[in-house]
């Protein structure tokens, strides 16, 4: 059962543009939603967290906006640059269970220079 | 300091063999978590060590796959038997508290031919 659906599955911005990547989830119980980023070959890198008592995070050009209501949560890169290009993947958890991590599908970023 | 280290970075291996893949995790972190992931999706959970015991395995597909943890520290994940369809990359994450932040590592791509 897909928990955490992402999309889009690819993105293409230029450099100095706006990326922004959603995702939706399902389980109510979930209390702490991750960002990661991963380049080829490598492992992900978290990114910025939030937890649903705060409806935006900023970090620098990174900010999660969270809808705890519409079970909704985005991503979004200002000032985006070539060097962002990556595949994130937006998570979720349930502190209580342990905090497995359940996984978006991942999109595909790609900032043109 | 050092972060999350995973060996071998690749093996390949022959189908029914069997393999076994090393993590260490960041010093001090208590929980300890195994990801599959496969090319062009997200990470999924297999297992999570709490210390030495196993909090939660329920997301190791069949009885082949197993994992250790015997020093509360370094952990094994061993595959018996393997088949093609075990090839992934798989990731191993340690995080300090729950819930809270989880920090991989690169990875061990692993091959079955």
């Amino acid at each position: 059962q897909q928990q955490v659906k992402q999309s889009p599955q690819s993105l293409i911005v230029q450099k100095g543009g706006i990326s922004i990547i959603n995702c939706a989830y399902e389980n109510t119980a979930f209390d702490y939603f991750p960002w990661y980023q991963q380049f080829p070959g490598k492992g992900p890198a978290l990114l910025i967290a939030i937890r649903p008592d705060v409806s935006e995070k900023k970090e620098g050009r990174f900010t999660i906006s969270f809808n705890k209501s519409a079970k909704q949560f985005s991503l979004h890169i200002m000032d985006s640059q070539p060097g962002d290009s990556a595949t994130y993947f937006c998570a979720a958890t349930q502190g209580t269970s342990g905090s497995r991590l359940t996984f978006g599908e991942g999109t595909q970023l790609t900032v043109n220079p | 300091g050092a972060g999350v280290s995973q060996t071998p970075s690749n093996k390949v291996t022959e189908k029914g063999k069997y393999v076994e893949l090393r993590c260490d995790p960041i010093s001090g972190h208590t929980a300890l978590y195994w990801y599959r992931q496969s090319l062009g999706q997200g990470p999924e959970f297999l297992i999570y060590f709490q210390g030495t015991g196993a909090a939660d395995d329920s997301g190791l597909p069949n009885d082949r796959f197993f994992a250790v943890r015997p020093e509360g520290s370094v952990s094994t994940l061993k595959i018996q038997r393997t088949e093609r369809g075990d090839s992934a990359v798989y990731l191993c994450a340690s995080s300090l508290t729950l819930p809270t932040a989880q920090y991989f590592g690169p990875g061990t791509r692993l091959t079955v031919l």
